[in-house]
């Protein structure tokens, strides 16, 4: 199974900041778009970011992307308890004709 | 608004395959690729495969290729997908977009149980 690679797992107090980030290859995140999903347990994941750094309607700017070379990060300030979830980049591959996904990170907001 | 809605949870025996219906709305159905994402319970999201509802061209990650069968019917604005399923998992629906998949269906589980 080809994966981008993600941290498993940040953590952080309410109110501050965390980043995650997500590693590619060229053929991947080095030659297109980077996008972030955030899930909550038994529920679909919902777009965060997409083209590297844009928010869908209706998501807060506490969430921001990044994107440099063949690597990403997902940067959200303000943590709330609610910000509690799994999160996963994605990104088309190239070379194998194929979506990708990071493994997927889970955020403790402590 | 554009709602992608999936069909009901199905359980099967091992080896046998299941159809899995996603029913689009809210946009012009020819203009998007629509994605299908595999979930087993408690992993990550696994990309499946994707089909372009204009002339129906597909693409499937080399895992599923000869297990997943992806299809459409213009006329309903709704995607098929049929897996030989040999393991329980969530499987969704996604539009694609330039840059990301949205919306998502809200999920099918297929059970695999003997």
């Amino acid at each position: 199974q080809s994966l981008l690679t993600q941290p498993p797992s940040v953590s952080a107090a309410p109110g501050q900041k965390v980043t995650i980030s997500c590693s590619g290859t060229s053929s991947n995140i080095g030659s297109n778009h980077v996008s972030w999903y955030q899930q909550f347990p038994g529920t679909a994941p919902k777009l965060l970011i997409y083209e590297n750094n844009k928010r869908p309607s209706g998501i807060p700017d506490r969430f921001s992307g990044s994107k440099s070379g063949t690597s990403a990060t997902l940067g959200i300030t303000g943590l709330q308890t609610g910000d509690e979830a799994d999160y996963y980049c994605g990104a088309w591959d190239n070379s194998l004709i194929n979506g990708m996904f990071g493994g997927g990170t889970k955020l403790t907001v402590l | 608004q554009v709602q992608l809605v999936q069909s009901g949870a199905e359980v099967k025996k091992p080896g046998a395959s299941v159809k899995v219906s996603c029913k689009t709305s809210g946009y012009t159905f020819t203009d998007s690729y629509v994605h299908w994402v595999r979930q087993a319970p408690g992993q990550g999201l696994e990309w499946v495969g994707r089909i372009n509802p204009n002339g129906g061209g597909t693409n499937y990650a080399q895992k599923f290729q000869g297990r997943v069968t992806l299809s459409r019917d213009t006329f309903m604005r709704t995607v098929y997908m049929e897996v030989r399923s040999d393991d329980t998992a969530v499987y969704y629906c996604a539009r694609g977009l330039p840059g990301g998949f949205d919306p998502w269906g809200q999920g099918t589980l297929v059970t695999v149980s003997s």
